[in-house]
């Protein structure tokens, strides 16, 4: 285990249902991340945390609602998905907010992902 | 924003053979580049990093070289071994102070042949 644990594992809702998704992070670090991952596409970085507070929304539908509430943990809110929301929900955290100096710091520490299928 | 490209989508070597795999960047503000490893149904690990004032990293059969001027980098692994196999990421900071973001290729399999 890398510190960094998620919870489910895998959901399957359907367009109306409303879900979240839930990170823990034991590392003691101040960044947390949500990526989205689908089939042949790149890490889609959805959302950056940094001290509890957010500090990146890369243009992520209204749908997907993050939450912070203290260092330790980031949820994702999910409300009325499409099917093409479908991927594998990467949480990461690292250190500090990833910074060109390099160092212990940058390291983003991922956990297992949450399998979700919007039928 | 940045863009980053991996070239090839996908790679198979014979074991003890040496692999290499390239990326390419738009940003020429860019200046640190970690590789992930991915392996079947499990999470990316970074498995080494650069910073753009440093040609070429190196930890045991790992290295990483950048080139700034062409804007690209590329992972070498030497002897492969079964284990090497998995999907790899290259990755590249762009952006200042807070807004820095990292942004990831689309990643490109390895496949090493025993």
């Amino acid at each position: 285990e890398t510190g960094v644990t998620q919870t489910p594992r895998h959901l399957v809702m359907g367009m109306t249902n409303k879900k979240s998704l839930k990170c823990e992070q034991h590392l003691g670090h101040n960044a947390m991340y949500w990526y989205k991952q689908s089939a042949k596409k790149p890490l889609e970085l959805m959302f950056v945390y940094s001290l509890e507070e957010r500090v990146e929304n890369n243009s992520v539908p209204s749908r997907f609602s993050p939450e912070c509430p203290n260092s330790s943990h980031l949820f994702l809110h999910l409300h009325t998905l499409q099917p093409e929301d479908s991927a594998l929900y990467l949480c990461a955290s690292s250190q500090g907010r990833v910074r060109e100096t390099g160092g212990p710091n940058n390291e983003q520490f991922f956990g297992p992902g949450t399998r979700l299928t919007v039928l | 924003g940045e863009n980053v490209e991996q070239h090839p989508s996908t790679l198979s070597v014979q074991e003890g053979d040496s692999a290499v795999i390239k990326c390419t960047y738009s940003d020429s503000a860019s200046n640190y580049f970690p590789w992930y490893k991915q392996e079947l149904g499990k999470r990316p690990q970074l498995i080494i990093d650069i910073r753009s004032n440093v040609g070429e990293k190196k930890d045991q059969r790992i290295a990483v070289t950048l080139n700034k001027t062409a804007k690209h980098f590329s992972l070498h692994i030497t002897e492969t071994q079964p284990e090497d196999s998995a999907v790899y990421f290259c990755a590249a900071l762009g952006g200042v102070g807070a807004n820095s973001k990292l942004t990831f290729g689309k990643g490109i399999t390895l496949s090493v042949r025993p």
